[in-house]
């Protein structure tokens, strides 16, 4: 096991359309994170999950985006009718209950042209 | 809810120098952990260090150590013999103890170069 995989790394699309990332903890990991870096900005927490268990949602993630981790392995984000304000980079982050450590995958760049 | 100010957006420093990255936060927690993050130009952020906020003795690994100071909320990085290999962002961030929900909250971050 290599590491938080992502996937696309990068991303474009127009306006008003709909993307899919995809992100795959390190195999024994429980938790999975969800979050979003514009350029200049730290990383913003936008979701949690704990197995298959969607456990929290920041106020950030609006109604158009939606998450998922079916069976608690593999996790995926997805944003619907995208507007220019979604273009920034998703972090996806892994980590086992008890372990303060957080292992981050190296994202996908989203552009909305 | 817990905040983290970053309010260097950059340094320099020359390879072999040391340097120190600040941060402050604001919680009304009394026991969480602090940690900084690099994330190196591929984009893929590592942890560095971390401190636990019960634990008086500031954390040091290698060349990287902290000054941690509880009642300042303060929580410095110090790099020392920095190598051209530290040039990368470094974030700040914060982590409750309580609670099922280990997010981490993160400042704006520091741009650090280090100069040949």
């Amino acid at each position: 096991d290599t590491g938080v995989s992502q996937n696309p790394r990068h991303k474009i699309t127009k306006r008003g359309q709909n993307v899919t990332f995809r992100c795959d903890p390190i195999s024994e990991h429980n938790r999975l994170y969800w979050y979003r870096q514009t350029l200049g900005q730290g990383p913003e927490f936008l979701t949690y999950f704990q197995n298959e268990a969607q456990l929290e949602k920041s106020r950030l993630l609006s109604d158009r985006f939606s998450a998922e981790r079916p069976k608690g392995s593999f996790s995926t984000l997805e944003i619907q009718r995208t507007e220019q304000g979604d273009s920034a980079m998703y972090l996806c982050a892994s980590s086992l209950t008890g372990v303060t450590e957080a292992f981050f995958g190296q994202g996908t760049r989203l552009t909305v042209v | 809810a817990q905040t983290v100010t970053q309010s260097q957006p950059e340094m320099s420093v020359q390879e072999a120098e040391t340097v120190t990255l600040s941060c402050t936060y604001d919680t009304s927690e009394s026991n969480y952990y602090l940690f900084w993050y690099k994330q190196p130009p591929s984009r893929q952020m590592i942890l560095v260090i971390r401190q636990e906020a019960y634990k008086q003795q500031n954390a040091t690994e290698n060349r990287f150590s902290v000054n941690f100071q509880k009642a300042a909320k303060s929580f410095s990085l110090k790099i020392s013999d920095s190598q051209l290999g530290d040039t990368a962002m470094y974030f700040c961030a914060f982590m409750r103890v309580t609670g099922a929900n280990s997010k981490l909250t993160f400042g704006k971050g520091i741009t650090l170069s280090v100069r040949p």
